[in-house]
Formats: structure tokens, sequence, C-alpha cells
């Protein structure tokens, strides 16, 4: 059963880019949240989707979408990329709509030169 | 603003000693409260979760919740080398989690 994963592992952009980020969820679960999370920094929490729209939603900028497939897998899209971007970039899913525990995947870490 | 307060560490203790990790939160809406482990490098493990005032073991770890005081602790009993990393504590409410910025916990044989 594989759990959360996450692609890519690593990626590096300069200013002003754009990226996407990829995020399959557990097997059965139907919710998934995305953190940011700088070095020494907890996670901090980016958006939530659930039936493919947006739920709930952090003290990030507009930059900063996504969207939630039918099949739950998720995509993170950063555009006009900062340096205080650079950051590991966790996906969390869970089920129950959210009302569970939520596993996160391995992450990917982002950096911007 | 929902804040969740950690001491950042580290809090280093001796094989087989106990470890006491304590946390804080502001927003009285949290429902249950979520232990999460994290190596260097690695991404957050989770390790505990309670929802109810007291105490909840499971394992060598115990978690205590104080909805009144706003306080949370987790208790790792016979601490091994291989528990040294961030605990991070996480309140959960309105379908989503905050995090503290973790406690760094060493481990020293």
């Amino acid at each position: 059963d594989a759990g959360v994963t996450q692609s890519p592992t690593h990626l590096i952009k300069t200013r002003g880019q754009q990226v996407t980020l990829r995020c399959s969820p557990k097997s059965g679960h139907d919710t998934v949240s995305w953190y940011q999370q700088a070095l020494g920094q907890g996670p901090q929490f980016i958006f939530q989707y659930y039936e493919e729209e947006e739920r709930q939603r952090g003290n990030f900028p507009d930059r900063f979408s996504g969207h939630q497939f039918p099949n739950y897998s998720s995509e993170l899209n950063v555009n006009a990329l900062l340096l205080g971007d650079s950051a590991l970039y966790l996906c969390a899913s869970s089920s129950g709509g959210g009302n569970q525990p939520q596993h996160f995947g391995d992450g990917t870490r982002l950096s911007i030169l | 603003q929902k804040e969740v307060e950690q001491n950042s560490g580290p809090l280093s203790v001796p094989e087989g000693a106990i470890a006491s990790l304590n946390c804080t939160y502001s927003d009285r809406g949290s429902q249950s409260f979520f232990w999460y482990r994290q190596y260097s490098g690695k991404s957050p493990e989770l390790i505990m979760f309670i929802y109810s005032n007291g105490d909840k073991e499971d394992g060598r770890f115990t978690a205590q919740l104080n909805k009144a005081s706003q306080y949370v602790s987790l208790l790792i009993r016979d601490s091994q080398p291989s528990d040294s990393a961030t605990y991070l504590c996480a309140p959960w409410g309105y379908s989503t989690l905050t995090f503290g910025k973790g406690t760094m916990l060493l481990v020293s044989p």
C-alpha cells in the first residue's frame, strides 16, 4: 500500500519562474493539504483540497494556487517565484474529508536562485 | 491568529531517561492534538494523537492534554538515541493543522 508520494524530490528554479509540484495521496484518502516548511520552522499551512475544491486556505498570496483531480491527486503551482519561496513543500493526505490524521509525503525541496 | 508555542531546545537527555516535550496553543476551538516526529531532512511522521483531556499511552509514548490550560505534552520513556529528532506539536481544528516550530530532542548514549 503506497503512502503519499510527491514529485519531484528536488527542484531548482530562478526568480520569476513558475513551478508545479505534484502529490498522490495515500490509497483511500480523499483530502490533500499542502504545507511550506522553511528551514528551522514548523510546516505552514498553504491550502487544503477536498472534492476538487479549495476548502481552506492559509495566509499565502495568490501566487500560490492548486488543483485536485478526480483521482484525488493534487498539484501546487507557484508563480513569480521569489527567493523566499525556497523551502520544503509537503503534501499531506487524510480521509473522511480531512477529519482524520494527516500523513505526509517525503516533500519537494524547492531552491530559488 | 492561531499560535502554537514549543521550546525550540535542544532538549538533551541521556539514554534510558524520560523526555518531556511541552506545547501550548492559543485556539480554544482546537479539537484534537497531534505529535509528529521529524528527522533532519525528512518529512514529519505521525506518532501520537489525543482528543480528550487526560493521558493516552502508546508504547513508550504518552500524550497528555489539558484543554482548560491549553496545554499538551508528550512523554517519551526509556529514550533511545534513535528518538533524536524534532518533535512537532499540531493542534487540529476546522480541518487544518497548525504547527509549532518544534522541539529538538537529543538523546545521548
